[in-house]
């Protein structure tokens, strides 16, 4: 169990500009989590996998936001033309199981401020 | 839609005093409740949840909390608290029934512990 893997740990960028970030979760763990946390608020949801499948976006979220997890392993979140409404620090958490009572493992984070 | 409401954005308390974070939920179910706990520059991490089968629920480091269906809280306690509990502590509730798992964070609470 190495932990879920959040990179790069921080990225500046301009407005506008496009970002991805990776994240890689605990092996055989089915379920990957996308929140976005902004400082003196919890973490936001913003969209969830089940294994390869999206199965849950947040309504608040911008088309500008994408999320990807090919094969169910990795999983990638696009932002497309960013704005400084963006900067936040965007969470990945995984899940082993398909119960409601399980816990989230939680990646460190990506730092993203958009100038 | 589910949410939880944390009072107080900021508890401070002296070292080997009484630590009491609240939390309330809103639903008409009880749901299942979690309290996370993030240490600086650290993922979220899982204190400890309540899924029905005691109301009085035991976590990692000495914490505990009582989950009151009466009061709808699920308050957070530690008898005497020490200078490393000094975190960001998160209550989060997932929906007992209906289609979504996806947990919802209350805003958080800053734990301060002076010497």
């Amino acid at each position: 169990d190495t932990g879920v893997s959040q990179n790069p740990r921080h990225k500046i960028t301009k407005r506008g500009q496009n970002v991805t970030f990776r994240c890689d979760p605990i092996s055989e763990h089915n379920r990957l989590y996308w929140y976005r946390q902004t400082l003196g608020q919890g973490p936001e949801f913003l969209t969830y996998f089940q294994n390869e499948a999206q199965l849950e976006k947040s309504r608040l979220l911008s088309d500008r936001f994408s999320a990807e997890r090919p094969k169910g392993s990795f999983s990638t979140l696009e932002i497309q033309r960013t704005e400084q409404g963006d900067s936040a620090m965007y969470l990945c958490a995984s899940s082993p199981q398909q119960g409601r009572n399980e816990k989230l493992f939680f990646g460190s984070g990506t730092q993203l401020s958009v100038l | 839609a589910q949410s939880v409401t944390q009072l107080g954005s900021h508890v401070s308390v002296s070292e080997g005093a009484l630590v009491l974070l609240r939390c309330n939920y809103s639903s008409s179910v009880p749901p299942y409740l979690f309290w996370y706990v993030q240490y600086p520059n650290q993922g979220l991490q899982l204190l400890l949840k309540y899924t029905s089968a005691a109301t009085l629920v035991k976590g990692i480091n000495g914490f505990e909390a009582e989950f009151k269906k009466s009061e709808t809280s699920f308050h957070l306690t530690k008898p005497s608290a020490h200078m490393s509990d000094a975190a960001e502590y998160f209550c989060a509730v997932t929906p007992a029934s209906g289609g979504s798992y996806i947990p919802t964070f209350g805003r958080g609470t800053s734990l301060i512990v002076h010497p």
